[in-house]
């Protein structure tokens, strides 16, 4: 499985932009680029998707590099409810069309007021 | 609109024994993923249901299986419970095979002892 490697912690302040970047060196030309993210006793919330353009939405945006080898979610502004573990996904197609999302370790962002 | 809806969110077994974890997905998602999360990591992909079709299974033993109904409701079954079966178990939906991104229940919290 194509694997993303992420930096286990990040802080931020409340109301500034937020870059949280990831590694996927190994990543096949169909992988599709997934971010979830997680707040405490919940399950993982869809943040944004993309497979080689830049994407935005009303969460977040997505950069892809060139290369596809790394990308970085962007928070515009972040507020205390962005506090979570953030993971970086790459959506691995396997045989007779099954799908799965291999979750790695996640990146926990602190969101100081 | 009802997200996806795990039933129960928490229960306790006793190693040796069975259970059953049930998933609602939102209305008109056909397909449905399981997902194990142990404390302290990512969540480990365990199937994948599509049109009541098994689509992909994880790296787990034969105890584990699973089955979609015709309203696409899903069941997870564990058999002969371990200790290290105790997880949050999530289950997630979408309209067809992850073709956007997929919408996660809060999980079932299952403790082994």
């Amino acid at each position: 499985d194509a694997k993303t490697t992420q930096p286990n912690s990040m802080e931020s302040n409340e109301e500034e932009p937020v870059h949280l970047p990831c590694n996927h060196s190994t990543i096949s030309g169909t992988d599709y680029i997934h971010w979830y993210r997680q707040l405490p006793s919940q399950g993982p919330e869809y943040v944004i998707h993309g497979l080689t353009s830049n994407v935005n939405n009303r969460m977040a945006s997505l950069a892809i590099a060139e290369d596809r080898k790394s990308s970085t979610l962007i928070l515009h502004r972040a507020t205390l409810r962005d506090a979570a573990v953030y993971y970086c996904i790459l959506r691995a197609l396997g045989t007779g069309g099954s799908e799965k999302l291999v979750f790695g370790k996640g990146t926990k962002l602190t969101v100081n007021p | 609109d009802a997200g996806v809806t795990q039933s129960p969110t928490h229960l306790i077994k006793t190693r040796g024994q069975h259970v059953t974890l049930r998933c609602s997905p939102i209305s008109g998602h056909k397909s449905v993923s399981w997902y194990q999360q142990v404390l302290g990591q990512g969540p480990q992909f365990i199937f994948q249901y599509y049109e009541k079709e098994e689509r992909g299974r994880g790296n787990f033993p034969d105890r584990f299986s699973a089955r979609q109904f015709p309203n696409y409701s899903s069941e997870l079954n564990v058999n002969a419970l371990l200790l290290g079966d105790s997880a949050l178990y999530l289950c997630a939906s979408s309209w067809e095979t992850g073709r956007e991104g997929y919408t996660f229940g809060s999980g079932t919290r299952l403790t082994v002892v």
